[in-house]
C-alpha cells in the first residue's frame, strides 16, 4: 500500500510571497499524482494532477507540481499568493491499479493581507 | 457534465433516526466511493463500489450501509449513529482502474451530517 506525507503542517505567508508545499510518497510502482483545495466551508477541488509526460504540470489558480520520481515527490508551488489562496492543501497518490487514493495529512496555508 | 451531486447538504438526526444519504453521477463512471471528513482532515475511504458491486469496505461499522442501485446512483443508509460519527461525507466517482487516463477521482460537495 502507498504512504503519503506532507512535510508542513501549517505554512503562513504575506500576499505576494511564493509557496512550495513538500510531498512525498512511498511507492515502488506507477502511479497517479494529485494536489487538492479546501477552501473554508468548502469542498475538495482538484487543483492539478500527474498521470505520464512532462513532469512539470500546470493547475488551476497559476499552481504548478513537479514530479521528480526519483525522489519521490510532487511538490507543489506557486509563485506568488494571494489572500484568497488560504485554505487546506492535499497531496493525493494513487497507485495505477488500484482504487484507493492516499491522502497525505494536509497543509493549512494561511495568506495574510 | 463532470459534477458529482449529493443530497442533502447538511443533515441532522438523532442517534436513534434512519437516514439516507445519496450521490448522483452522469459521467458514466463505473467506480463510486464514500470517505468521511472530519475538520482539517484528509477524507478517510469508507467504501468503494465498481461496476455496481461493493469493492472495497474499509472495516466500517455495520451503522452505514452502503447501496448501489444503478451506475449513476449510491446511498449510504445511516442508522443508530454516534456523535462521533459527525463529518463531512463525500461521494466521489471514477472511471475504475487501470484506465489511460488514470483513476481521477471528481469529488462531490459532501453532506454536512450532525448526530445529536
Amino acid at each position: 500500500a502507498q504512504s503519503v506525507s506532507q512535510h508542513n503542517h501549517h505554512v503562513i505567508l504575506s500576499e505576494a510571497a511564493s509557496l512550495e508545499l513538500g510531498c512525498n510518497y512511498s511507492y515502488g510502482g506507477t502511479v497517479n499524482l494529485f494536489w487538492y483545495v479546501q477552501y473554508p466551508g468548502q469542498h475538495l477541488q482538484l487543483l492539478l494532477k500527474y498521470f505520464s509526460g512532462d513532469p512539470l504540470v500546470k493547475g488551476i489558480k497559476g499552481f504548478e507540481a513537479e514530479f521528480i520520481k526519483s525522489k519521490f515527490s510532487f511538490n507543489l508551488r506557486k509563485p506568488s499568493v494571494q489572500w484568497s489562496d488560504t485554505a487546506e492543501y492535499f497531496c493525493a497518490v494513487n497507485a495505477w491499479s488500484d482504487y484507493k487514493l492516499s491522502f497525505g495529512a494536509g497543509t493549512t496555508v494561511t495568506v495574510r493581507a | 457534465d463532470t459534477e458529482v451531486t449529493q443530497t442533502p447538504k447538511h443533515l441532522v438526526m438523532g442517534m436513534t433516526n434512519k437516514k439516507s444519504l445519496k450521490c448522483e453521477q452522469h459521467m458514466g463512471h463505473r467506480a463510486m466511493y464514500w470517505y468521511k471528513q472530519k475538520a482539517k482532515k484528509p477524507p478517510e475511504l469508507m467504501f468503494v463500489y465498481s461496476y455496481e458491486k461493493l469493492s472495497i469496505n474499509e472495516s466500517v461499522p455495520s451503522r452505514f450501509s452502503p447501496e448501489c442501485p444503478n451506475s449513476s446512483l449510491l446511498n449510504l443508509h445511516l442508522h443508530a449513529l454516534q456523535p462521533e460519527d459527525s463529518a463531512l461525507y463525500l461521494c466521489a466517482s471514477s472511471q475504475g482502474t487501470g484506465w489511460s487516463g488514470g483513476n481521477e477521482q471528481f469529488f462531490g460537495p459532501g453532506t454536512r451530517l450532525t448526530v445529536l
